[in-house]
């Protein structure tokens, strides 16, 4: 399997404009997680999923991000609109039953540049 | 409130030397990870654990549920193995907590 893929790896944009970050989690695993990483804060959940179902969204900023899981095998975080605060590594994660049991697998991030 | 507290925050030491990383909880856990992240990298789960004690190739993990610590080991250390080292503890659910990090940087 190819691992969590994540698009794009990079991503520079000006502030107030719309940025969608996405996700493929692998192939069979029923939990997905949005992660974001900044020096200040280190990292942090913003939301996760369970069989495309959003569980827990308490770690999302505000109402300018929003994250959608359409299917198993795709999922979407937007913020809209981007201010230079958002600047930061964004993870995906999946994993099989929780995690508990199971390793979680992150993606190689998306690095975000508001300016 | 859950913390976790871990330790040290940085470390250098030289190539061949015995490392530990340790990371303590402030209440009971489910399991934990260790996790490894490389420098503009991404991140890595070296180990799950709930109990006792793992071990892959050079790095051992161990949990002491009771006392609420947890530490990871790496003999004969390696430059490759310089990173940041972080301790994520399930407090009782599905969300991982995550440690500050130990930045380990081995010098050849």
């Amino acid at each position: 399997d190819a691992g969590v893929i994540q698009s794009p790896r990079h991503e520079v944009t000006e502030m107030g404009q719309e940025v969608t970050l996405r996700c493929k989690p692998i192939s069979g695993h029923d939990y997905l997680f949005w992660y974001r990483q900044t020096m200040m804060r280190g990292l942090e959940l913003l939301i996760y999923f369970n069989n495309n179902v959003p569980i827990d969204d308490s770690g999302m900023p505000e109402d300018r991000f929003s994250a959608k899981m359409p299917n198993a095998s795709f999922s979407t975080l937007k913020i809209q609109p981007s201010e230079p605060r958002d600047s930061a590594v964004y993870f995906c994660a999946s994993s099989f039953d929780r995690g508990w049991g199971n390793t979680i697998y992150f993606g190689e991030g998306s690095w975000l540049t508001v300016v | 409130k859950n913390e976790v507290e871990q330790s040290p925050q940085n470390l250098t030491a030289q190539e061949g030397e015995f490392i530990t990383i340790n990371c303590s909880y402030s209440v009971g856990i489910s399991a934990l990870h260790w996790l490894q992240q490389h420098p503009g990298g991404g991140i890595v789960s070296l180990f799950m654990l709930s109990s006792g004690k793992k071990k892959h190739g050079r790095l051992i993990a161990t949990i002491n549920i009771q006392e609420k610590h947890s530490s990871l080991h790496i003999t004969a250390s390696h430059p490759r193995d310089s990173a940041v080292y972080i301790c994520a503890p399930y407090f009782g659910n599905e969300k991982l907590t995550f440690g500050t990090g130990t930045r380990l940087t081995i010098i050849p």
